[in-house]
């Protein structure tokens, strides 16, 4: 079955530690994986996507298809990325998207 | 600067109430998307749309339908309100091939 999963609903760190968000996927054929944030109040929007390998607001994340995961991570957490945060898998030739539950990353001061 | 646009940011509708709502999007992009977005259960596809008159099921379309008149707008129909579609209602829109990039405001529906 096709599937994300995202296993930390809710994620809290402190300002300045590592931030790592956890997605695993479960996908058949090859995989193509994006990370979406929704800021407080704010619309839905693309972070990052595997095939490109950039980093966007220090954040970086990189596909490991041997253990299927697609974790996000930021070496120094601030303030402003506390936000909502989902993975996606695209699927098949129509383009679709599996959304993982998302996680909440609060990052306190 | 690119908009998808929906026409309410919140709603509150009475149980049996015909319901509709509005994206509308200026990219000129043929695929358009209804989502529902839950906590706990990340975004789920209601319907979507890859062209005028076109319309396509999603994993949930139980108790919504969608019309699509013009290319720019794309409306998702609750025939009979129920209060378990008390939800976040997404719309977004995308290029053929592309990115899923561009979504709406969101309209936060509560059905009393």
């Amino acid at each position: 079955a096709q599937r994300v999963t995202q296993p930390e609903k809710l994620l809290s760190v402190f300002k300045g530690a590592p931030v790592e968000l956890k997605c695993n996927y479960s996908y058949s054929g090859s995989p193509e994986l994006f990370w979406y944030v929704q800021y407080s109040r704010q619309r839905l929007q693309l972070l990052l996507r595997h095939i490109s390998r950039e980093s966007i607001k220090g954040f970086t994340a990189d596909l490991n298809k041997g253990e299927t995961s697609f974790h996000l991570k930021k070496p120094f957490a601030q303030e402003e990325d506390s936000a909502m945060y989902y993975c996606a898998l695209r699927r098949g030739g129509n383009y679709q998207l599996i959304w993982g539950a998302g996680t909440k990353l609060i990052i306190k001061p | 600067d690119v908009k998808v646009t929906q026409s309410s940011r919140y709603l509150v509708k009475r149980t049996g109430e015909k319901v509709f709502l509005e994206c509308v999007q200026d990219m000129d992009h043929e695929n358009m998307f209804w989502y529902r977005q839950d906590p706990g259960l990340g975004l789920r596809l209601i319907y979507f749309s890859y062209d005028v008159k076109m319309k396509e099921k999603g994993d949930i379309p139980e108790g919504y339908s969608v019309s699509r008149e013009k290319k720019e707008r794309f409306s998702l129909i609750l025939e009979s309100a129920s209060t378990n579609q008390t939800s976040m209602y997404l719309c977004a829109s995308r290029p053929p091939a592309g990115e899923l990039a561009f979504f709406g405001q969101g309209t936060r529906l509560t059905v009393v």
